[in-house]
């Protein structure tokens, strides 16, 4: 079955430098990919997803993110961290050879901005 | 705000008890998903709904089940609660039923079993 991993419990970033926020997938085939954020009692926003083509997606409030098939990743990057940014971030992963719709989320990453 | 709506937002009950939680999803999307959020087994999908009928199951518990109605909005029953169901539910929703479809989720009814 499909599975994701973020490697990374905490990312701690100053205000104003990029930010990396690290998922790397288990799927057999090319996988359907979304990243979501999580604000404090808040339920979970769409950043952005790759479905298929360009492998550099752009999304929501500036971030991106970058499919990489050979290294089975899928890293979120915001070229400059704004305070506002702290959150919960999710990477969710679809195995489109399955005809469901189990979709399966990391464990979080937590990144906190610092001013 | 992503047009999600669930009720209610908090829930206290105790061990043995049955709830239901519920969910209206955006306007005119047809499928609506629940999962369930807890620190221990961190977010996990329970069930999918796509106009009406059951689309996919993941890890729901025979004590769970969920059902969605003509006008689309659906309900997530919870019964012989036990404590380890304390946990944040949340009901997402979209248009299709299809996995390249994004999931829009509403700000969750947390569940305290006593």
């Amino acid at each position: 079955a499909q599975s994701v991993a973020q490697p990374e419990d905490q990312v701690n970033v100053a205000e104003g430098n990029p930010l990396t926020v690290k998922c790397t997938y288990s799927v057999s085939g090319n996988p359907y990919l979304f990243w979501y954020v999580q604000y404090p009692n808040r339920g979970l926003q769409f950043l952005l997803k790759y479905i298929t083509g360009d492998n550099l997606v752009k999304g929501s409030y500036g971030f991106e993110a970058e499919f990489n098939k050979s290294q089975t990743s899928f890293h979120l990057k915001k070229p400059s961290a704004l305070v506002s940014d702290s959150a919960l971030y999710f990477c969710a992963v679809r195995d489109p050879r399955y005809n469901n719709n189990d979709m399966r989320f990391g464990a979080g990453t937590r990144l906190t901005v610092k001013p | 705000d992503s047009g999600v709506t669930q009720t209610p937002k908090h829930l206290i009950t105790a061990t043995g008890q049955r709830v239901t939680l519920r969910c209206s999803p955006r306007s005119g999307d047809l499928s609506v998903y629940w999962y369930q959020q807890s620190l221990d087994q961190g977010l996990q999908f329970l069930i999918q709904y796509y106009n009406g009928e059951e689309r996919a199951k993941g890890n729901i518990l025979e004590r769970f089940s969920a059902q969605q109605f003509p006008d689309l909005h659906s309900e997530l029953n919870l019964s012989s609660l036990e404590l380890g169901d304390s946990a944040l539910y949340f009901c997402a929703s979209s248009a299709g039923q299809f996995g390249t479809d994004t999931q829009y989720f509403g700000p969750g009814t947390r569940l305290t079993v006593l």
